[in-house]
This record gives C-alpha cells, sequence and structure tokens, in this order.
C-alpha cells in the first residue's frame, strides 16, 4: 500500500528548531516529487514547500522562506523539514503530500496522517 | 488571505445540486495553470477529488466534476449526500509567488 506517515511534531518555544520526518512506503520513492502543507487549527490548507524527485529544485512559500529548509534521502525512503526560527503562527498540523497517479499534474493524491507543531511558550 | 478565492460556505438540500467556486487571477488559474479540488472530512487528512480541471481519481463517484473557464474554476457537486458534508478546497500554482496555493476553502452543508 502507498503511504506516508509524518513524525516529529513537538511543543516548542518560539524561535526554537524542530525537525519534521516524513517515511515512504509501497513505492519507489525515488522517482516522485513531494511536498509539506500545513493547516493551523480550524484554518485552511496551506502550501509549504516543494522538493524534486533528485533534490535538486526546491521551493518554499514566502511565509517559510529562510526559516525552513526541505531535504530528502531517497535511501532511507524519507523526507524532512528542518524548520527554524518557529513562530507561533507556525503552530499546524504539517502534511506531507505527493502526486503518485497524477504525475504532471502536481495533484496531491496521497497524504500522511500528519504531525502537529505547536509553537507556544 | 487565498489567492484563490472561495465562498466560505454553500448548502443544499439532499439529491440537490452544489457548486463552489474558486475565483483567481492571470497569475495563476487565468495563466493556464490546472486547477485541483480536495474533499477533507472532519479529523481527517484531504482526499483528491478532481485534478487537471475536469479529471476524476478512480474511486470518486462521478457526481462530482469540475470546470474552468477563464479566471475561475468550479466544482459541481450533483445529488448531494449528507456524507458529501465537508470542507472543500481548491489548488492551483501561481507564477507570482512562484509556489502553489489553496483556496480558503468551502464549508458544504447539506440541509
Amino acid at each position: 500500500e502507498v503511504q506516508l506517515v509524518e513524525s516529529g511534531g513537538d511543543l516548542v518555544q518560539p524561535g526554537g528548531s524542530l525537525r519534521l520526518s516524513c517515511a515512504a512506503y509501497g513505492f519507489t520513492f525515488s522517482n516522485y516529487e513531494v511536498n509539506w502543507v500545513r493547516q493551523a487549527p480550524g484554518k485552511g490548507l496551506e502550501w509549504v514547500s516543494y522538493i524534486s524527485s533528485s533534490g535538486s529544485s526546491t521551493y518554499y512559500a514566502d511565509s517559510v522562506k529562510g526559516r525552513f529548509t526541505i531535504s530528502r534521502d531517497n535511501a532511507r525512503n524519507s523526507l524532512y523539514l528542518q524548520m527554524n526560527s518557529l513562530r507561533a503562527e507556525d503552530t499546524s498540523l504539517y502534511y506531507c503530500a505527493m502526486a503518485h497517479r497524477t504525475t504532471g499534474h502536481n495533484a496531491y493524491d496521497i497524504w500522511g496522517q500528519g504531525t502537529m507543531v505547536i509553537v507556544s511558550s | 488571505q487565498s489567492v484563490l478565492t472561495q465562498p466560505p460556505s454553500v448548502s443544499g438540500a439532499p439529491g440537490r445540486r452544489v457548486i463552489v467556486s474558486c475565483t483567481g487571477s492571470s497569475s495563476n488559474i487565468g495563466a493556464g495553470y490546472d486547477v485541483h479540488w480536495y474533499q477533507q472530512l472532519p479529523g481527517t487528512p484531504p482526499k483528491l477529488l478532481i485534478y487537471g480541471n475536469t479529471n476524476r481519481p478512480s474511486g470518486v463517484p462521478g457526481r462530482f466534476s469540475g470546470s474552468k473557464s477563464g479566471t475561475s474554476a468550479s466544482l459541481a457537486i450533483t445529488e448531494v449526500q449528507a456524507e458529501d458534508e465537508g470542507d472543500y478546497y481548491c489548488h492551483s500554482y501561481d507564477s507570482s509567488l512562484s509556489g502553489w496555493v489553496f483556496g480558503g476553502g468551502t464549508k458544504l452543508t447539506v440541509l
């Protein structure tokens, strides 16, 4: 079964750092682009970051640019999000999401269950 | 405030047709970028309903359809059912932002 499983969410103080992970199962991870999408409590979806299949190309939402870094380890079938200088407004459920059968359209047909990040003192 | 504008809520009686709109601009929908639609039921991750403006993934009922014209796109749900209650999001690429964007989301209530 094609599956993405996030981990690493936690309660962190403002200004702190956190690293999220997303493990991929059931497909050849190295062939696919992957994204991070977040959702603040009671709010809508916000695209956060994208990484190409090889990891050579990355993109970020303006709200996280310069603070977050997306990376991947294809040998470990894993995606990461290094989050620095965290702010209260970064409090969200973070999903990894990808286009599996919809490649070419970048429509996310595979989503993880999400990992919660709370930024508070 | 998203660059893709959706109505906060829509409603319809069971069996009726409901439409959710998504209004963009010349840097996203109007530029020819694909629009995708997701359904999010309470407490669950989003589920892809429509991709590439009009295509349904395998397993999505034919009651769901998408269209696009100019700088706008729409999701139509015919014969709406109680199980369709949830939040619906449009999604596209924006060249001005050099990234992907979601609409603010629309809450569907089945009366």
